[in-house]
């Protein structure tokens, strides 16, 4: 069964530009969650969809916004990067059986984005 | 609030030289904790999933426990390979996961 796929897995962007990021869940697997890593902050939470709806979010600016789609993909977008926007993005899928299960995670490689 | 604080931040062992990382975890209606390893320039690889106080995995040379307010990754004989950073996620009922900061470990050949 093939994992969390991340596209693209590396990109640069100048400040204020807008970037958008992808993410295909493990076939079956009907919860998307997205997280940012920066070595001073480890691992942010930033949002959770399970069927195209949004059940969290973290304390992050509206720049970030995500959605997903009726296939389980999701997308995030953030609109005019800060240099403090470089990061690695990572997507996470679960099983989530139920709208409250605690399944398990995986993760994907992560996007790399960097701001200059 | 919910927190999830891992610790030592880092670990230098001899291979061969057993050890115990620890997460200590404060969220309300623990739904699950989970372990994930993590190389560098990588995502988080899957480890173990614990939901109940007493509860106990194994996989090789580690071994996850939990109580009511920690958990441990028990690392047995570990070799060079093991050198990654470990980290402990805690899942409470409003759908977020709270992730620690890791711990950094080093096995010395």
């Amino acid at each position: 069964k093939a994992g969390v796929t991340q596209t693209p897995r590396y990109l640069i962007k100048t400040r204020g530009q807008q970037v958008t990021l992808s993410c295909s869940p493990i076939s079956g697997h009907r919860s998307v969650s997205w997280y940012q890593q920066t070595p001073g902050q480890g691992l942010q939470f930033l949002f959770e969809y399970f069927s195209e709806t949004q059940r969290n979010k973290g304390n992050f600016p509206g720049r970030f916004s995500g959605r997903q789609f009726s296939n389980s993909r999701s997308e995030m977008n953030v609109s005019t990067l800060e240099l403090g926007d470089s990061a690695l993005y990572l997507c996470a899928s679960s099983l989530a059986k139920t709208s409250g299960s605690a399944d398990t995670q995986y993760f994907g490689p992560g996007t790399r984005l960097t701001v200059l | 609030e919910d927190q999830v604080t891992q610790s030592p931040e880092a670990l230098r062992l001899q291979e061969g030289e057993s050890s115990s990382l620890n997460c200590s975890y404060t969220v309300s209606g623990l739904r699950g904790l989970f372990w994930y390893r993590q190389d560098p320039g990588k995502g988080p690889e899957f480890l173990f999933t614990l939901y109940s106080a007493g509860e106990e995995k194994e996989k090789e040379r580690l071994k996850a426990t939990l109580t009511k307010k920690e958990s441990f990754l028990h690392i047995t004989a570990p070799k060079p390979e093991d050198s990654a950073t470990y980290l402990c996620a805690a899942r409470g009922g409003g759908f977020k996961t709270i992730f620690g900061a890791g711990t950094r470990l080093f096995v010395k050949a």
